[in-house]
């Protein structure tokens, strides 16, 4: 079972629109991650999230990305203006550290018209 | 720069065993996790390794040589539910310092036959 919920599980969107993505962790941990994958392509490292703040972005996460942590237990990824080449499916991920794996939720499919 | 290499397909028979390579060149390097991702769902973890050799688990292993940036993952007693992607990921000590990233290649798409 996924270590944390995600939602909405497909997102449709017009470009240029804002979305923002969900992430429910179900037990604590240490880090968590935002990747995403293009249809046909390899998972890609956005952020990663530590002690409630950023702790690596990848190129990828511009301008155009923010993450948060309104309440202190979930995470959002927002995307402020979205382009066609960000549909995508997006993961949120935690993880306990060192030695320790990623999770990953269910994922967040967003298709940007 | 950040590499990771595996092969793009390989099909396997029912019962058989099937070996997935891997070779790496990364900055920095905590330890190689394999990952099975079936279509239209999310990555599940199988396997790590942080120091050479070989970890066993159930019907999968791994093994890692670091002085070769090499890992495999080695498959037994395939099933056709074992039809899936294979993701090979390092843990890299990121870009700033501050924590960690996973660098995932791009995934063995194998294909398990009767």
């Amino acid at each position: 079972e996924p270590e944390v919920t995600q939602t909405p599980s497909h997102q449709v969107t017009q470009m240029g629109q804002e979305v923002i993505l969900r992430c429910v962790p179900i037990s604590n941990h240490l880090y968590f991650y935002w990747y995403r994958q293009i249809l046909g392509q390899k998972v890609e490292f956005l952020v990663s999230f530590y002690n409630n703040e950023i702790s690596e972005k990848s190129e990828i996460f511009d301008d155009q990305f923010s993450v948060e942590r309104p309440d202190g237990s979930n995470f959002t990824l927002k995307i402020r203006s979205t382009k066609l080449e960000d549909s995508a499916m997006y993961f949120c991920a935690p993880s306990d550290g060192f030695n320790s794996p990623l999770h990953f939720g269910n994922g967040t499919r967003l298709t940007v018209t | 720069g950040q590499n990771i290499d595996q092969p793009t397909e390989m099909t396997a028979t029912e019962g058989a065993i099937v070996q997935i390579n891997c070779t790496y060149q990364t900055s920095g390097f905590n330890g190689l996790f394999w990952y099975q991702q079936h279509a239209g769902e999310a990555p599940t973890f199988l396997s790590y390794n942080v120091l050479d050799g070989l970890e066993e688990k159930g019907r999968f292993s791994s093994f890692l040589s670091r002085s070769k940036g090499y890992s495999y993952l080695l498959l037994k007693e395939l099933q056709m539910k074992d039809s899936a992607s294979y993701l090979c990921a390092v843990r890299d000590e990121g870009q700033t310092g501050q924590g960690f990233s996973f660098i995932f290649g791009k995934g063995t798409r194998l294909l398990v036959k009767p």
